[in-house]
């Protein structure tokens, strides 16, 4: 089983600081991705990356950056934190499989409020 | 860029009814629509998905089918059980790989 892990569930900060959010999968997967949940407003990609030290602004990239130094893990950075940023964050992985799949493979997600 | 939008936001039925989550997208160039379903306290997970060169596909209790003409796709859930329980999302990709979700569907199915 395709496994995504996030470093935290629950994580509270301050404004100001600079947040680093986790990822990391175990099935070789090319392509990462990281979003934010937020009610009505359904899953909005941030950033992804399709190989290692390689990365692509979403739709809402402000704010954010990323860091992907190794195929298996992909970092989101918020370099200094807001409370607009309170949301759920979730990560997904995905390979072009030979069936052409392209499934995402998601995360727990981390639940990130900020005061 | 593409945008979809998911009716109805949130949507009750009794147990053994039929459930029926519809979604719109902008771009006729998509050509993947997958669908998600994600429980409490856990990431999406992928249920069913559909190309752009079928108008159906169905797996068990849940089928999907696509209007590419009118640009909308649906995902019809029969015999609903209180395990379909849970929050849906649709979503659309141009590329197979970054996907544009809906803004999800809240499923509560009553015993």
């Amino acid at each position: 089983d395709v496994k995504v892990t996030q470093s935290s569930r629950y994580l509270v900060k301050r404004t100001g600081e600079k947040v680093f959010l986790e990822c990391v999968q175990d099935m070789d997967h090319e392509n990462m991705f990281w979003y934010r949940q937020d009610p009505g407003l359904g899953l909005r990609l941030i950033y992804f990356s399709y190989d290692v030290k390689m990365k692509e602004k979403g739709d809402i990239p402000e704010g954010y950056s990323v860091s992907r130094e190794k195929k298996e893990r992909f970092s989101l950075i918020l370099e200094s934190a807001s409370t607009n940023q309170t949301s759920m964050y979730l990560c997904a992985s995905s390979s072009p499989g030979l069936a052409g799949g392209y499934e995402q493979y998601f995360g727990p997600g981390t639940r990130l409020t900020v005061t | 860029g593409e945008n979809v939008e998911q009716h109805p936001s949130t949507l009750s039925v009794q147990e053994g009814d039929s459930a029926v989550i519809k979604c719109t997208y902008s771009d006729s160039a998509s050509n993947y629509f997958p669908w998600y379903k994600q429980e409490l306290g856990k990431g999406p997970q992928l249920i069913i998905d559909i190309r752009s060169n079928v108008g159906e596909k169905k797996d068990q209790r849940i089928a999907v089918t696509l209007n590419k003409t009118a640009k909308h796709f649906s995902l019809h859930i029969t015999e609903t059980q209180p395990e379909d329980s849970a929050v849906y999302f649709c979503a659309a990709s141009i590329a197979f790989q970054k996907l544009v979700f809906g803004t999800g569907t809240r499923l509560l199915v009553s015993p």
